[in-house]
């Protein structure tokens, strides 16, 4: 009865090879989120779906990007990975958008780059 | 410059005694704390929250204080059980900030002995 679904779970790419990471939910919930989790640091959002409406976080590199082609999936695209964008990235979904919206996350891909 | 900060790394306590996990902010727009919890290989789960409004959450073994004048909340569970150890992430939501964005703390590991 998993939730959120991210795949791979470990993403081993090449510097500067582009890699997508997957993440699907069965919530039928409206916003969907990437986080990226460096070691031993706070998760750090680096963008959003509100619906179909993107929301980019100022300080995300524009290396990242994110494609959400229905309501079940969203992708994020890294689309030349450096050394410095290993770490975990999560998924979360929320129903909607609100200050008091709880976000449900998904287990994490960890993302080596050689 | 972290607006969450969570200075314990990590925590041990004795089977049956109380935690109390700590953190402090700095942006006075928050509006809205939450605490999740992590366990290894799955994504953080939602524990409890509080409005900027209250001082204090309880729900079961879980109880969350707010102190709006120092900017500090903590997360008491009483009694712990080894099945709490974990990590634990404080996070707080901007009234002015962007749509859903969650700002973390970079987490405290708990552990609880038998």
């Amino acid at each position: 009865d998993a939730m959120v679904i991210q795949n791979p779970r470990y993403q081993v790419t090449q510097f500067g090879k582009p890699v997508t990471l997957s993440c699907s939910q069965t919530l039928n919930h409206n916003v969907m989120y990437w986080y990226q989790q460096k070691s031993s640091q706070a998760p750090k959002l680096l963008f959003h779906y509100y619906d179909k409406d993107f929301n980019n976080e100022a300080d995300t590199p524009d290396n990242f990007q994110s494609r959400r082609p229905n309501t079940s999936f969203c992708f994020l695209d890294i689309r030349s990975p450096g050394l410095g964008d290993a770490a975990m990235y999560l998924c979360a979904t929320s129903r909607d958008a609100g200050l008091i919206e709880t976000q449900y996350f998904g287990p994490g891909t960890r993302l080596l780059v050689l | 410059d972290q607006q969450v900060k969570q200075n314990s790394p990590s925590l041990s306590v004795q089977e049956g005694r109380i935690s109390i996990l700590n953190c402090d902010y700095t942006n006075s727009m928050f509006d809205y704390f939450l605490w999740y919890k992590k366990y290894p290989a799955e994504g953080p789960t939602f524990l409890i929250s509080i409005s900027s409004i209250k001082d204090k959450n309880e729900d079961g073994r879980f109880t969350v204080f707010l102190n709006k004048s120092a900017k500090h909340l903590s997360l008491h569970i009483v009694p712990s059980q080894p099945g709490d150890s974990a990590v634990y992430f404080c996070a707080a939501r901007d009234r002015g900030g962007s749509q859903g964005n969650l700002i973390f703390g970079k987490g405290t590991k708990l552990s609880v002995k038998p």
